[in-house]
């Protein structure tokens, strides 16, 4: 029974270059939340998605930023052309339907260089 | 708006003594959803507990107990007997949960780091 898998635990960057951050969910979740930690700082919200969807992305930086939650694999986090302000932990969690619980994962820590 | 408050950014103590992490927050919802999580040095975030707002009673875990009193929006913290181990940043978060869709988008307090000394 595996828990939320992010991966790569660590990842770093040239500015400039594209990072890929991927999460699969705990399984028979088919929400998927993603979260940035700036150093010394909480979790910020970025995205909702589910399956093929995204419900919300209110916390999303308006450029360079996406996400996906494809029907199949896990849900990809994609920074485009990195600076050094997109170094920071990104956190994935997933959740049930009807739960109100989100199970986090281990984050990667992104290094932008 | 929903926001969450921990005033405390880090506290200082030393092994045995007892120590109290605050949270206040905000929301207009009457159905939302707290939790604490500890995010040790290692980075992971580690969940300790989920309360919904009709539930007010008092819980214990072991030397972990949360008071949540919606009179004045807190849902504190407190940690008996405290431990070197119990050393880490410790979150808490409001999630404004709806009955269908499980949508529960969680906002973050600043954090707490707690340092316990020998």
């Amino acid at each position: 029974n595996a828990g939320v898998m992010q991966n790569p635990r660590h990842l770093v960057r040239r500015r400039g270059q594209e990072a890929r951050l991927r999460c699969s969910p705990m399984k028979g979740h088919s929400h998927v939340y993603w979260y940035r930690q700036l150093p010394e700082e909480g979790l910020k919200f970025m995205v909702y998605l589910q399956k093929e969807n995204i419900i919300d992305e209110s916390g999303m930086p308006k450029e360079r930023f996406s996400a996906e939650f494809p029907k199949e694999g896990p849900s990809i986090l994609r920074i485009q052309q990195v600076v050094r302000g997109d170094s920071a932990a990104y956190f994935c969690a997933s959740s049930l339907v009807t739960g109100p619980e989100a199970f986090f994962g281990q984050g990667t820590r992104l290094t932008v260089v | 708006a929903q926001k969450v408050t921990q005033a405390q950014t880090e506290i200082s103590v030393v092994e045995k003594e007892d120590v109290t992490l605050d949270c206040v927050y905000e929301t207009r919802d009457t159905t939302y959803y707290l939790f604490w999580y500890k995010q040790p040095p290692s980075g992971e975030l580690v969940f300790l507990i989920r309360r919904n707002s009709f539930d007010e009673q008092n819980e214990i875990s072991g030397r972990y107990s949360w008071n949540f009193q919606k009179s004045t929006s807190s849902f504190n913290f407190t940690i008996t007997a405290s431990q070197v181990v119990d050393s880490a940043v410790y979150f808490c978060a409001l999630s404004e949960g709806r009955v269908s869709g499980g949508y529960n988008k969680l906002i973050f307090g600043a954090g707490t780091r707690l340092a316990v000394h020998p």
